[in-house]
């Protein structure tokens, strides 16, 4: 079965740490991955997109990674604000599943100040 | 642009009852889909569809039904509720040009079955 796993489920860290939330992938035969944001109480708002012949994708202090060999997707963020606490979700579009996205269940990100 | 919208955002249903959550999105997105959310998980697809007249099912299709009878308007509809649908409902859109298959997700419907 074709799964999505995001580890850990929860992480806190303070103000101003760089930190990296991880993405796992179980079949490398993807079309693109995509990270979203999700507030409580509210919908998901796309952040990146990678499609599978990216290596990276870069938007202010957030930077994605896709290493497909490895079935693994990264998300940098830099410089953490506590702004930046919400949900955070990875989600693949793999080859042969038409245009379903297969969701991770998030990583939820405490920012101290 | 309103993007994604959806109505209800909040509904409480006694077993057995009907209801029909409705999403419109005004990007002119050719895609559209049904997502369910259960506390502390990822989405799981319910329906999708890529076009008008044009529906099929997700991963958890079971106790759900959809019609596209327009470019804009991709209802979900509820038929005898059951408690395991408890669960927030979203829409999503997208188009197969520009940046392709990138989702725009609406804000949630959050339904109580009791």
């Amino acid at each position: 079965k074709q799964e999505v796993t995001q580890i850990p489920a929860a992480l806190s860290v303070p103000e101003g740490e760089n930190l990296v939330l991880n993405c796992s992938f179980t079949d490398s035969a993807i079309y693109n991955l995509q990270w979203f944001r999700q507030d409580p109480g509210k919908g998901l708002t796309s952040l990146l997109l990678i499609q599978s012949s990216q290596r990276e994708q870069t938007s202010g202090r957030l930077n994605a990674s896709l290493d497909k060999s490895s079935g693994r997707s990264t998300l940098y963020i830099a410089a953490s604000q506590p702004g930046d606490s919400a949900t955070y979700l990875c989600a693949v579009r793999y080859n042969n599943a038409g245009n379903m996205l297969t969701f991770g269940g998030g990583t939820r990100l405490m920012v101290k100040p | 642009n309103a993007g994604v919208t959806q109505t209800p955002k909040f509904r409480i249903l006694k077993i057995g009852q009907s209801m029909t959550l409705q999403c419109t999105q005004d990007m002119n997105h050719n895609y559209m889909y049904w997502y369910r959310q259960d506390p502390g998980m990822g989405l799981k697809l319910i329906y999708y569809s890529v076009g008008a007249g044009i529906t099929d099912k997700g991963e958890v299709p079971n106790g759900y039904n959809v019609s596209r009878s327009t470019t804009e308007d991709f209802p979900l509809r509820l038929e005898l509720a059951a408690p395991s649908q408890t669960s927030v409902y979203f829409c999503a859109s997208s188009y197969a040009g520009g940046i392709p298959y990138e989702q725009y997700f609406g804000p949630g419907t959050r339904l109580t079955v009791t």
